[in-house]
């Protein structure tokens, strides 16, 4: 069972222009959101985290929306560069450890 | 921020050996550190969760016989691929869980079975 699901599964995004990926959750227990940016053959790296009191947060270029009544979430990379192109993942935890989505592999074209 | 160093970041072994991979916490005291696979194109998957000073907890379907855990101090755990096959090879990764900055990921551990 699919406890967080991400999509799209892919994204081509213009340089410059602004890429949004969407997640969407069912467990009401999460209590934190976090979204992570992963290059092929390294780790994945914490780039925003949000918890559910909180409808949006904003950390340079990147924003988390946040709807707990749809109990959606999404990130915004405004002003998207080549060198965002990486895989991105939303998590989520609550009294569990962190459950991923399946990933968005977004690619910026200059 | 927080760091996790993951060790080695890449190993190739014959089958049959075993490999450790070693997950620090540089910065900051884990008791509790996570391991993941990961294949390619693919999304994390969870194997267990180390708790310092006692048995791991390992996720359904992971065969804790042949990944062994061991979390002897609070700033070390690892993982052990025990008599290893082609099967096994893998992108694995260590996270812990610093109360500051969430859960901090190691660079992650490319295994790959001959």
């Amino acid at each position: 069972q699919q406890q967080v699901k991400q999509s799209p599964q892919s994204l081509i995004v213009q340089k410059g222009g602004i890429s949004i990926i969407n997640c969407a959750y069912e467990n009401t227990a999460f209590d934190y959101f976090p979204w992570y940016q992963q290059f092929p053959g390294k780790g994945p790296a914490l780039l925003i985290a949000i918890r559910p009191d909180v409808s949006e947060k904003k950390e340079g270029r990147f924003t988390i929306s946040f709807n707990k009544s749809a109990k959606q979430f999404s990130l915004h990379i405004m002003d998207s560069q080549p060198g965002d192109s990486a895989t991105y993942f939303c998590a989520a935890r609550g009294n569990t450890p962190l459950v991923f989505g399946k990933g968005t592999r977004l690619s910026v074209i200059a | 921020g927080a760091v996790v160093s993951q060790h080695p970041s890449w190993v190739i072994c014959k089958s049959g050996t075993s490999v450790k991979i070693e997950c620090r916490s540089l910065d900051f005291q884990a008791t509790t550190m996570f391991w993941y696979r990961q294949f390619p194109k693919q999304s994390l998957m969870l194997m267990a969760t180390s708790n310092e000073g006692s048995k791991a907890t390992y996720e359904q379907g992971v065969e804790k016989d042949k990944f062994l855990i061991n979390h002897a101090s609070l700033t070390l755990s690892t993982l052990t691929v025990t008599s290893a096959h082609p099967e096994d090879s893998s992108f694995y990764i260590c996270s812990a869980r610093d109360l500051s900055y969430g859960y901090t990921f190691g660079s992650g551990t490319r295994l790959t079975v001959v």
